[in-house]
């Protein structure tokens, strides 16, 4: 199986910077995925991660190192509504499911 | 194109009961796969279907189960529900997401809300 591994909760300041970092343990995955989860609404899909490297979505941005087995997700001048949950995600090569990470916590603060 | 739907939104339930929770994808998108949200544990995979076939499964009981219909609308099942089964279901669709190099974008449902008491 996997194991992606997170930090719990992350606190930053209102147009600052705030990388969410996700470590892995894998035998295989097809890539790295970055969820968003705002308190009682679904998770959304934010950035997907194929190949190695860095790949940009307007304010965010995710990174992915498969020889390091670690990835991350970059928030940019953040906003109040980027108060929310992410999840680092993959789906492994052998069993074809999905993994989600532990999930961090993200509190924006004025 | 109108999003992933679940219904209920809420439901209670007492130990040893049986519940069946519904997911209608969006139109188009043939895979859908069915997760458990806790507070403890966070999002668990439970199964997948495409075309109307277990594609995947999650490391839980055979007590949770699920199948799908032609028009892709899934469905799944609890039986003999324990206190522990509280939490939020959620359903996810995709195109169909297995290829390598794929963008493995999920969408997802507002989920159903189960209580066990």
């Amino acid at each position: 199986g996997q194991s992606l591994e997170q930090p719990s909760e992350v606190t930053a300041v209102e147009g600052a910077i705030v990388q969410i970092n996700c470590t892995y343990q894998t035998s295989g995955f097809y890539g790295l995925s970055w969820y968003q989860q705002h308190d009682g609404g679904a998770p959304t899909f934010l950035s997907y991660n194929a190949l190695d490297g860095l790949e940009e979505t307007g304010r965010f941005s995710s990174f992915l190192s498969r020889s390091d087995s670690y990835g991350y997700l970059l928030l940019q001048e953040l906003q109040m509504k980027d108060s929310a949950s992410y999840f680092c995600a993959v789906r492994d090569q052998s069993g074809n499911q999905f993994y989600f990470g532990t999930g961090t916590s993200l509190t924006v603060i004025p | 194109k109108a999003g992933v739907t679940q219904t209920p939104r809420y439901l209670i339930k007492t130990r040893g009961q049986q519940v069946t929770l519904s997911c209608s994808p969006i139109s188009g998108h043939r895979s859908v796969s069915w997760y458990q949200q806790t507070p403890g544990q966070g999002l668990q995979f439970l199964f997948e279907y495409f075309s109307e076939t277990q594609r995947n499964k999650g490391n839980f009981p055979g007590r949770f189960s699920g199948r799908q219909f032609s028009n892709s609308r899934s469905e799944m099942n609890v039986s003999t529900l324990e206190l522990g089964d509280s939490a939020l279901y959620l359903c996810a669709s995709s195109l169909d997401g297995s290829l390598a190099g794929v963008n493995n974008e999920q969408f997802f449902g507002p989920g159903t809300r189960l209580t066990v008491l």
